[in-house]
C-alpha cells in the first residue's frame, strides 16, 4: 500500500450504531487530520494530531471520537450519529512538526450515510 | 486568520479551450497557497503549491497558477482543456508558521466535447 488509505470506503449506519473509520498513512508523516466534506460546504477540519498528540478539535460534537495510537494510524469512532452527519470523511497526513506550508496528502475518503 | 474565496462554484469550458479557475485569498502573513483536484468518489490530489520561490507555479497535468500579491489572487489555468480535467478544484491557504489549511468552497469544472 502507498500513500494514505481509508477503510471502509462506504458505510451505512443507523443512529444507534457504533462504528469506526480507519486511516493509515505510509508516507512516514507525523501529522494526521480528519476532515468532513458535505455537499455545498467547504471542507471542515475536525481534528489534527501531531506526533500522536491532538492539537486541534474544531468544536466537533462528542459523538465523534478520534484516536491516534501511533503516527501511522488514525481512527474516528462514531456513536449515536445524526442524519446530518452523513458526508464524505477524509483523512490526510503531512510531515508535521509545524513545518511551514506543510503539504497534506489525502486518502480516498469514507462515504458515510446515517439512516 | 486566513480565508479563501473561489469565484464560481461551477465553470464549463469546451474541450481544447482555456481553463481559468479563480482564487482570492486573505492572509495576515505571507501565505502558502495550494490547488487540489478531486475526481468523483476520490480524495483530494495536490495539483501545485506556491511557496514564494517563484510567482508562476507549474503543476501536474499541464496546470499552472500565478501568485499576484497586489491582487491577492492565485488563479489556476490550463491552456487547453481535456475531458479528463472534469473534476472539482479546491484552492487552499496556509499562513506562515502554520501547517493547517483553510479551503475554499471548490469549483466544479465541466468540459464539453
Amino acid at each position: 500500500e502507498t500513500g494514505v488509505t481509508q477503510t471502509p470506503r462506504h458505510l451505512v449506519m443507523g443512529m444507534t450504531n457504533k462504528k469506526s473509520l480507519k486511516c493509515e498513512q505510509h508516507l512516514g508523516h507525523n501529522a494526521m487530520y480528519w476532515y468532513k466534506q458535505s455537499a455545498k460546504k467547504p471542507l471542515e477540519l475536525m481534528f489534527v494530531y501531531n506526533f500522536k498528540e491532538q492539537t486541534e478539535n474544531n468544536s466537533v460534537p462528542s459523538r465523534f471520537s478520534p484516536e491516534c495510537p501511533n503516527s501511522s494510524h488514525l481512527f474516528l469512532h462514531l456513536h449515536t450519529l445524526q442524519p446530518e452527519d452523513s458526508a464524505l470523511y477524509l483523512c490526510a497526513s503531512s510531515e508535521g512538526r509545524g513545518a511551514e506550508g506543510d503539504t497534506q496528502y489525502f486518502g480516498p475518503g469514507t462515504r458515510l450515510t446515517v439512516l | 486568520a486566513q480565508s479563501v474565496t473561489q469565484l464560481g462554484s461551477h465553470v464549463s469550458v469546451s474541450e481544447g479551450a482555456l481553463v481559468l479557475l479563480r482564487c482570492n485569498y486573505s492572509s495576515s502573513v505571507p501565505p502558502y497557497l495550494f490547488w487540489y483536484v478531486q475526481y468523483p468518489n476520490q480524495g483530494l490530489q495536490l495539483l501545485l503549491k506556491y511557496t514564494s520561490a517563484a510567482t508562476l507555479v507549474k503543476g501536474i497535468n499541464g496546470f499552472e497558477a500565478e501568485f499576484k500579491k497586489s491582487e491577492t489572487s492565485f488563479h489556476l489555468t490550463k491552456p487547453s482543456a481535456h475531458m479528463s480535467d472534469a473534476a472539482e478544484y479546491f484552492c487552499a491557504v496556509a499562513g506562515a508558521g502554520s501547517y493547517q489549511l483553510t479551503f475554499g468552497k471548490g469549483t466544479k469544472l465541466s468540459v464539453i466535447p
